[in-house]
């Protein structure tokens, strides 16, 4: 029974840089969520897939900011041109369409120097 | 504009008490929460949920108990072990299915 995956697990990188992250999910799951979380806060909603379709986007989500997910499979997230204020633990998850409950990832942390 | 609330950043109990963690939402279009459980550097793992049609779900040592009215709900842990210690964050969806997490408790049971 493989889990949602995600790397890198960790990422250090340079203000200006681009990074980008990868997440598996559950193989059956066809929901795929990305979650922000900073320091004593809770997982923020950043955007999520049915399949191939990117069907919301939290305001949080900036221009600089995109994901995609090409055959309803794994999902990329890219950061173009980070800030300090970009660090974070990006989580993913993924779901049944039918399910609320979503399964976690173990996320990537990014630090941004 | 939080929209789910957890009041109570910390909390600690000794081993062998009752936990309650509670919980509190805006939202009325809310119908389905979930609480989910998180030890450092791992990502949230789901626990227990309670539908807007119940008013309590029991799963073992773990209860959540949902008051519509006081848009109001807790999660009760008995007995507490020393395992139980983590963050845990309650979350609410309503149609949307996307899930809107609460700020966390630190639980810590102690010997």
């Amino acid at each position: 029974d493989t889990g949602v995956s995600q790397n890198p697990r960790h990422k250090i990188t340079k203000r200006g840089q681009n990074v980008t992250f990868r997440c598996d999910p559950i193989s059956e799951h066809n929901r795929l969520y990305w979650y922000r979380q900073t320091l004593g806060q809770g997982p923020e909603f950043l955007t999520y897939f049915q399949n191939e379709a990117q069907l919301e986007k939290s305001r949080l989500l900036s221009d600089r900011f995109s994901a995609e997910r090409p055959k309803g499979s794994f999902s990329t997230l890219e950061i173009q041109r980070t800030e300090q204020g970009d660090s974070a633990m990006y989580l993913c998850a993924s779901s049944l369409t039918t399910n609320e409950k979503l399964f976690f990832g173990s996320g990537t942390q990014l630090s941004v120097l | 504009d939080q929209q789910v609330k957890q009041n109570s950043p910390s909390l600690s109990v000794q081993e062998g008490r009752i936990s309650i963690l509670n919980c509190d939402y805006t939202n009325s279009m809310f119908d389905y929460f979930l609480w989910y459980k998180k030890y450092p550097a791992e990502g949230p793992t789901f626990l227990i949920s309670i539908s807007s049609i119940k008013d309590k779900n029991e799963d073992g040592r773990f209860t959540v108990f949902l008051n519509k009215s006081a848009k109001h709900l807790s999660l009760h842990i008995v007995p507490s072990q020393p395992g139980d210690s983590a963050v845990y964050f309650c979350a609410a969806t309503g149609t949307a299915s996307k899930l809107t997490f609460g700020t966390g408790t630190r639980l810590q049971v102690t010997l």
